[in-house]
């Protein structure tokens, strides 16, 4: 079982432009959840998605978005690109009941310069 | 809204000896309380949950913590830490009406634990 995979792992881009960052849940998993953790920071949840919908968000601008694929993997959206994106990029999955354990992925680190 | 306040950015402990990371929560609902662990490099991993019952709740790796309602507080313990034990520490909370699972979490900034030889 590969648990939850992200890629890339590293990412360097410039203020303005657009990033994509992708997920694979662990296998059985249909719910993905999206967090930013800023250096020295906490994770801060992005939004989650569940039956290729998104299903809650926390307080993030628009400039981010997501897409939840039939076989469940995920991707995150940032556009217009600000210094203050840099961070670990964090996917986490889980089954979705209110019980079940996350599981999260080792992070994209996104760095803009 | 929540909030999660942990005390201590950094601990420093020898290797051996007990240790215990502070932290405290704000609010206006019931709430679920987790510690995830953080090595270098690498994602969040569980520690150890609160959901119900018993107040004292014990984890993977020998750490357990004690859930304390009247001081919200969710403090985490070890009696004795290794090297390995050297990581960041997390907790966490969650809503319990969340209609959604437990997947949406406010987490704390964090304590860096180092174990000295």
């Amino acid at each position: 079982d590969a648990g939850v995979t992200q890629s890339p792992t590293h990412l360097i881009k410039t203020r303005g432009q657009q990033v994509t960052l992708r997920c694979s849940p662990k296998s059985g998993h249909d719910t993905v959840s999206w967090y930013q953790q800023a250096l020295g920071q906490g994770p801060q949840f992005i939004f989650q998605y569940y039956e290729e919908e998104e299903r809650q968000r926390g307080n993030f601008p628009d400039r981010f978005s997501g897409h939840q694929f039939p076989n469940y993997s995920s991707e995150l959206n940032v556009n217009a690109l600000l210094l203050g994106d840099s961070a670990l990029y964090l996917c986490a999955s889980s089954g979705g009941g209110p019980n079940e354990k996350l599981f999260f992925g080792s992070g994209t680190q996104l760095s803009v310069l | 809204a929540q909030s999660v306040t942990q005390l201590d950015s950094q601990v420093p402990v020898f290797e051996e000896a007990p240790v215990e990371l502070r932290c405290n929560y704000s609010s206006s609902v019931s709430v679920y309380l987790f510690w995830y662990v953080q090595y270098p490099n690498q994602g969040l991993q569980l520690l150890l949950k609160y959901l119900s019952g018993s107040t004292l709740v014990k984890g993977i790796n020998g750490f357990e913590a004690e859930f304390n309602k009247s001081q919200t507080s969710f403090h985490l313990r070890k009696p004795s830490v290794h090297i390995s034990d050297t990581a960041e520490y997390f907790c966490a909370v969650s809503d319990v009406k969340s209609n959604f699972g437990n997947e949406k979490l406010t987490f704390g900034t964090g304590t860096r634990l180092t174990i000295i030889p």
